[in-house]
């Protein structure tokens, strides 16, 4: 069955570095998301993508968050200078639908820790 | 404001027995959803209800809708130690899905 696959899994950086997160979405998807979960709270929204602009963010996608789909099957979320509260899962998915806000599919995250 | 809220926030109950969480809403909908965690994973899409539903069933899971009330709750019947998780309600009319704060399920063997 298809799948949205993540990399990497765990990432422990130190506060002010780069740090850039990977997602391979299902193939015939057209709309792609990040959200993040810190530990123990809800998940939350960041950015959507579709046709290689974004279409929604949230506020706490400021201009240390970047995205992008460099080839025809990557989407990476760049954080530019990490800081101790961007430690989170952050997750990526992709949807056939986005207009419609259709069944989302997850990947299974990548942890951030920033020290 | 937050666009879906839970409750209860936890809810721990014996295999077999019922499960109903219930969601709630602030703004007008096109549909709502239902996601599954498992501790540490990615989301699980369950089931997705119209606006213009009022009841959907897929398996032992039963989804009702009330959008006088802005209401939602899900209902997992003859619960399995194997449903353990947590369960959000997700709502969006663009192209972004807003998750609620979730109900952590415990079902105890």
């Amino acid at each position: 069955e298809p799948e949205v696959t993540q990399t990497p899994s765990h990432q422990v950086t130190q506060m002010g570095q780069e740090v850039i997160l990977r997602c391979v979405p299902i193939s015939n998807h057209l709309y792609f998301y990040w959200y993040r979960q810190i530990l123990g709270q809800k998940v939350e929204f960041l950015v959507s993508f579709y046709n290689n602009e974004i279409s929604e963010k949230s506020e706490i996608f400021d201009d240390q968050f970047s995205v992008e789909r460099p080839d025809g099957s990557n989407f990476t979320l760049k954080i530019r200078s990490t800081k101790l509260e961007d430690s989170a899962m952050y997750f990526c998915a992709s949807s056939v639908q986005g207009r419609e806000t259709g069944e989302l599919f997850f990947g299974e995250g990548s942890r951030l820790t920033v020290l | 404001s937050q666009q879906g809220e839970e409750d209860p926030q936890a809810l721990s109950i014996q295999e077999g027995e019922n499960a109903t969480m219930n969601c709630s809403y602030k703004t007008s909908i096109n549909n709502l959803q239902w996601y599954r965690q498992n501790s540490g994973r990615g989301l699980v899409h369950l089931i997705l209800i119209r606006s213009n539903e009022r009841e959907k069933h897929s398996g032992r899971l039963r989804v009702t809708l009330d959008t006088s009330k802005k209401s939602s709750s899900l209902l997992i019947t003859a619960s399995r130690a194997a449903d353990t998780a947590s369960y959000f309600c997700a709502t969006g009319n663009t192209d972004k899905l807003i998750f609620g704060t979730g109900t952590r399920l415990q079902v105890f063997p």
